[in-house]
């Protein structure tokens, strides 16, 4: 079954930059789409279609993708971002969604 | 503004059936697709399910194919989940979830409920 691989986890400190990847095989012919999860909440869109920022995300969130791997990058990272991040993603049919298994950013 | 509000979250026992709904509003219900998501606390996200605006098409994860059912009623704005033969395994948060398309499989999860609780146990 398609998987969609991520770092379990990402530290930086306040004002870094945060990187986070995800990658898949059918990332080069499939968006990404990235969530925020804090405890206790339910998840949030970040990143639409690889790298389109929704309406009232700060724009120190933004997204990339290249080949088999999409990024989502935090600038400026804030102690208010610490969160679980999740890619979204489908495998190369379309049938299947796929998330993957979430990163922990911790900012401190 | 967009509401999922998901209902129907009990405690059942191994082998059992549940429907679990979900009501929205803020939307026009009928333009988009639908999924269904679970998160096991303290765990990753799993997709379950996902329905087209029409309910002509509909997907599920391998974990609960053939046992649970996606469906829709546009005239009521409502997404349903019938789960038969529960396992312990499908203990989890169940999420309602709106799709930024209308057909299945092409576009990705905008707006989210806060989640109904599934407890399968003896």
């Amino acid at each position: 079954s398609y998987e969609l691989t991520q770092p379990p986890s990402v530290s930086v400190s306040p004002g870094q930059t945060a990187r986070i990847t995800c990658s898949g095989d059918a990332l080069p012919k499939k968006y990404a789409y990235w969530y925020q999860q804090k405890s206790g909440q339910a998840p949030v869109l970040v990143i639409y279609e690889d790298s389109k920022r929704p309406s009232g995300i700060p724009e120190r969130f933004s997204g990339s993708s290249s080949g088999t791997m999409a990024t989502l990058t935090i600038s400026g990272a804030q102690v208010e971002d610490e969160a679980d991040y999740y890619c979204y993603s489908t495998d190369s049919s379309g049938n299947h969604v796929v998330f993957g298994g979430g990163t922990k950013l911790t900012v401190l | 503004e967009v509401q999922l509000v998901e209902s129907g979250g009990v405690v059942v026992q191994p082998g059992g059936s549940l429907r679990l709904s979900c009501a929205a509003s803020g939307f026009t219900f009928d333009d988009y697709a639908m999924h269904w998501v679970r998160q096991v606390p303290g765990k990753g996200l799993e997709w379950v399910s996902l329905i087209s605006w029409d309910g002509s098409s509909t997907y599920y994860a391998d974990s609960v194919k053939g046992r649970f059912t996606i469906s829709r009623d546009n005239s009521k704005n409502s997404l349903f989940l019938q789960m038969n033969s529960l396992r312990a395994e499908d203990t989890a948060l169940y999420y309602c979830a709106k799709d930024m398309k209308a057909v299945a499989g092409i576009g990705g999860v905008d707006y989210w409920g806060q989640g109904t609780l599934v407890t399968v146990s003896s």
